[in-house]
């Protein structure tokens, strides 16, 4: 069946460093991929996406390049912010009519 | 712009009461969907709705009922309320269905934590 698989949390990272959350995913057919942020106290938001193989997608610093060879879509930022700490979520939603959603990986930047 | 409004935002139950979880959404969306988040677990989609008046079963649907009435509200619905069932309840909407041609944007509201003793 179709799943995601995000590396584990929390990660803790200091300001300005650089940032990899990996994302692995088994799917049939050709899934689109996307990136979801949870901000403290809040619902989850669209990140960012990618709908076929090589797209790269990116929003707000943050970039992620759909890998088919890997099955993966990691999510990198090159110098993160304190306001970047919230729980990052990889998704997939293929013709099987269900968006599923990792585990989640929580990222706390300290100043 | 509301968005996506859930309410409660909390609620403390003992095992065996029910209750009602309201979404209303103000975007004029075909799709809604109810989740539940558990630590180390993602989101789990529970139930949904691809418009007014349908409704079909997620992943973990067992426990839980919904109604689509209007298509701007969607109700999840507890009758027996079980410690299961602890957990942080989100509603989301979206313009096209999950799948072929999806573009991926689900709009999700704040939350809602239930507690169940």
């Amino acid at each position: 069946g179709n799943s995601v698989t995000q590396m584990e949390g929390p990660v803790t990272l200091s300001e300005e460093a650089f940032l990899t959350i990996n994302c692995t995913y088994t799917a049939t057919g050709y899934p689109s991929l996307f990136w979801y942020v949870q901000y403290p106290g809040e619902g989850l938001q669209l990140l960012l996406k990618a709908t076929k193989a090589d797209d790269k997608g990116s929003n707000k610093g943050f970039e992620a390049t759909y890998r088919k060879e890997t099955t993966s879509f990691h999510l990198e930022k090159g110098s993160v912010q304190v306001s970047d700490s919230a729980v990052y979520f990889c998704a997939l939603g293929n013709q099987g009519g269900k968006l599923i959603f990792g585990q989640g990986t929580e990222l706390s930047v300290k100043p | 712009n509301a968005g996506v409004t859930q309410t409660p935002k909390f609620r403390v139950l003992k095992t065996g009461q029910s209750m009602t979880l309201l979404c209303a959404q103000d975007m004029n969306h075909e799709y809604m969907y109810w989740y539940r988040q558990d630590p180390g677990m993602g989101l789990r989609l529970i139930h949904y709705s691809v418009g007014e008046g349908t409704t079909a079963k997620g992943e973990v649907p067992d426990g839980y009922n919904v109604s689509r009435l209007k298509k701007q509200n969607f109700l999840l619905g507890l009758e027996s309320a079980a410690p299961s069932q602890t957990s942080v309840y989100f509603c989301a909407s979206s313009y096209t269905p999950l799948g072929g041609g999806y573009t991926g944007e689900l709009f999700f509201g704040e939350g809602s934590r239930l507690t169940v003793l």
